[in-house]
């Protein structure tokens, strides 16, 4: 079965440090998110890309976050600096079509210290 | 704008119980709902997706249904196993977003 692949798994980064995530959604899936969850939270949505454009990133901290999607295939998700309070899970979904489901990936697990 | 209240928050239950989880929606017009499972740490696992034309959808011992008159939706588990404790999240993709609006999920855990 097809799975959308993100890495790494866990990043542990000093505050003010840059991090990055990436993201390999499953072939043929033009729409890739990019979702935020706070521990005890639902995911909320950081960035949508529609092939390699944006078009949805207004919940995105774009002071310290970018995200970028240059062939329209896989993705990579930036803060730069960290603060503490983006410690939470990223994670990664891709939708072939608005009428299909989601998949998500499993995630990565960002902690700043 | 859109809102997705999940009741109950937690959920413990003896192995073997059939039990519901509940999610409802402010906004009547949507596109589809979707049922996750997520494991401590772990990322979303889809479990099943209610168009917006579907009234429920099964899969082995889960069904879900889909109210929009009323906003909202249930997930049915039927005869509950240990296996099942993880949290459940509903999520739906509503007329104005072409994104998934996620409830803060139930917690659910059931003992042996």
């Amino acid at each position: 079965e097809a799975e959308v692949a993100q890495s790494p798994r866990y990043k542990i980064t000093e505050k003010s440090q840059a991090v990055a995530f990436w993201c390999d959604p499953i072939s043929g899936h033009a729409t890739l998110y990019w979702y935020r969850q706070i521990l005890g939270q639902g995911p909320e949505l950081l960035v949508q890309f529609q092939d390699e454009s944006v078009v949805d990133d207004s919940q995105l901290p774009k002071d310290r976050f970018s995200a970028e999607r240059l062939k329209g295939v896989d993705s990579t998700l930036k803060i730069q600096p960290a603060e503490l309070g983006d410690s939470a899970m990223y994670l990664c979904a891709s939708s072939f079509h608005e009428n299909y489901g989601y998949t998500f990936g499993s995630g990565t697990r960002l902690t700043v210290v | 704008k859109q809102e997705v209240t999940q009741i109950p928050a937690a959920l413990s239950v003896p192995e073997g119980e059939n039990l519901v989880l509940n999610c409802s929606f402010t906004d009547s017009a949507i596109y589809n709902l979707q049922w996750f499972r997520q494991d401590p740490g772990k990322g979303l696992t889809s479990l099943l997706l209610i168009q917006s034309s579907q009234r429920e959808q099964t899969s082995g011992r889960l069904n879900a249904s889909l109210d929009k008159s009323s906003g909202r939706s249930t997930l049915y588990i039927a005869a509950s196993q240990p296996g099942d404790s993880a949290t459940y999240l509903c999520a739906l993709r509503s007329g104005g977003y072409n994104k998934l609006i996620f409830g803060a999920g139930t917690r659910l855990a059931v003992h042996p």
